[in-house]
């Protein structure tokens, strides 16, 4: 069975320095992971996506992830807090294969702070 | 014009009643999918659908039907609507290739 475990439900950072948000996940194939990010009243908006090839993986906002198979960890990261971050992030993993392909698992979400 | 839209944005309601929640898109997806999410729980999968004729439960289907009338359509109803069915709802899309595209939610509050 996949699952995703998120292992902060709230950061809070000062604007400028970074960020990390970190994720662990546990599956029996090579999973797909993904961080999403969620402003306040808004949709959920795809930040970077993990499909085997680079374990470095670079997303929008300057935002960027490495996987860890050794510790099945695909950690978020920015190296410089904007204020525009403050965010609720997901970390999230996906069925490779059978009839539930492509279906995401969700983690329950860390919420980000930026402090000025 | 966004990719998915949901109609209504927000919705209030009272139990019992029966709702439907709408999903377009216009990606071009077979793939559709319905969530919840509630405070502290992240999304959960309601029905998921890989074409017109595929229909499937997702993690917490009790209490909701869903309808595919074509491609670009996928929607949501509560049969005998419950005050615990108050969440932000969201439909997505996606292709083959994994990645889903989120609509902005529907706010539904069932009193």
């Amino acid at each position: 069975a996949q699952s995703v475990t998120q292992l902060d439900s709230h950061v809070s950072v000062s604007e400028g320095t970074p960020v990390l948000l970190r994720c662990n996940y546990s599956s029996s194939y090579s999973p797909s992971l993904f961080w999403y990010v969620q402003h306040p009243n808004k949709g959920l908006q795809l930040l970077l996506k993990y499909t085997s090839a680079a374990t470095l993986v670079k997303g929008i906002n300057g935002f960027e992830a490495e996987f860890k198979k050794s510790e099945t960890s695909f950690h978020l990261t920015k190296p410089s807090a904007h204020m525009s971050d403050a965010a609720e992030y997901f970390c999230v993993v996906s069925h490779p294969y059978g009839g539930s392909q492509g279906n995401l698992i969700f983690g329950k979400g860390t919420k980000l702070s930026v402090k000025p | 014009d966004a990719d998915v839209t949901q109609t209504p944005r927000n919705r209030i309601t009272k139990t019992g009643k029966r709702i439907m929640l709408e999903c377009s898109q216009t990606k071009g997806h077979d793939r559709m999918y319905w969530y919840r999410q509630d405070p502290g729980l992240g999304l959960r999968l309601i029905y998921y659908s890989f074409d017109v004729k595929d229909i499937n439960k997702g993690e917490i289907s009790d209490g909701y039907s869903v309808s595919r009338q074509a491609q670009a359509k996928f929607s949501l109803s509560l049969e005998s609507a419950i005050p615990n069915q108050t969440a932000l709802y969201f439909c997505a899309t996606s292709d083959s290739l994994e990645t889903q595209y989120f609509g902005p939610g529907t706010r539904l509050l069932v009193l």
